[in-house]
């Protein structure tokens, strides 16, 4: 079945620093989500992506959808002390499923 | 984006009972899923909730351990039957498609289910 590694698995930054993570699949996506979650809280939605090479931005996050559709990553930038959570990404094929990477725990020291 | 709530938001059972978590959502949706999260780990599809006919089950669940109610456009139930602890997870609805924008998929808050 499809696969996603998603880098860093975790990480630990300074306030105000930027983020970068990535998602690589073995498969082709026609859809990149990227989700935030919160201890406690389901994922919540931040960018979605439909297109081979799109750029989006949401705020301080952009997310790009890889031009072989096998990959995406997410820059989070001037990181603030909310910005802590777990992010997810995930890859939608033709079947509509979603699957998903295993999520980047991301700590930002004040 | 969707207003999606969860009924209940946790709770703690005995082994060999069942729970029946409720998903309501504020738009009429096409697809209604059901995920599985464990501690610490990533989302687990169960199975596609849909309208009118059986539900449809990844591998390794099971329709009479995760039996499913989808009765219109914007409600499902899932049931987690004859509980053991190993069943303690995190259980999200999600939903996708009809009057959403298309492709974009929504969790609900989640059913923290502990099982003793």
């Amino acid at each position: 079945g499809q696969q996603l590694n998603q880098s860093p698995q975790s990480m630990f930054i300074q306030e105000g620093e930027d983020v970068s993570m990535n998602c690589t699949s073995s498969s082709i996506f026609n859809t990149w989500l990227w989700y935030k979650q919160d201890p406690g809280e389901g994922p919540v939605l931040l960018i979605a992506l439909y297109k081979a090479g799109e750029l989006t931005s949401n705020g301080r996050l952009t997310a790009q959808f890889g031009i072989t559709r096998k990959d995406s990553f997410l820059n989070i930038s001037a990181s603030i002390p909310s910005d802590v959570g777990i992010y997810f990404c995930a890859g939608r094929g033709s079947n509509y499923k979603l699957t998903f990477g295993k999520g980047t725990l991301l700590t930002v020291n004040p | 984006s969707a207003v999606i709530s969860q009924k209940p938001s946790r709770d703690i059972c005995q082994r060999g009972t069942s729970l029946t978590i409720q998903c309501q959502v504020d738009s009429q949706v096409t697809m209604m899923f059901w995920y599985r999260q464990q501690p610490g780990q990533s989302l687990t599809l169960i199975a596609t909730a849909n309208q009118g006919s059986e539900a449809t089950y990844e591998s390794g669940f099971v329709i009479d351990k995760f039996p499913i109610s989808r009765p219109n456009l914007t409600f499902s139930t899932l049931t987690v039957s004859n509980m053991s602890p190993e069943d303690s997870s995190i259980y999200l609805c999600s939903v996708s498609g009809g009057e959403l924008v298309a492709d974009t998929q929504y969790f609900g808050p989640g059913t923290r289910l502990t099982v003793l």
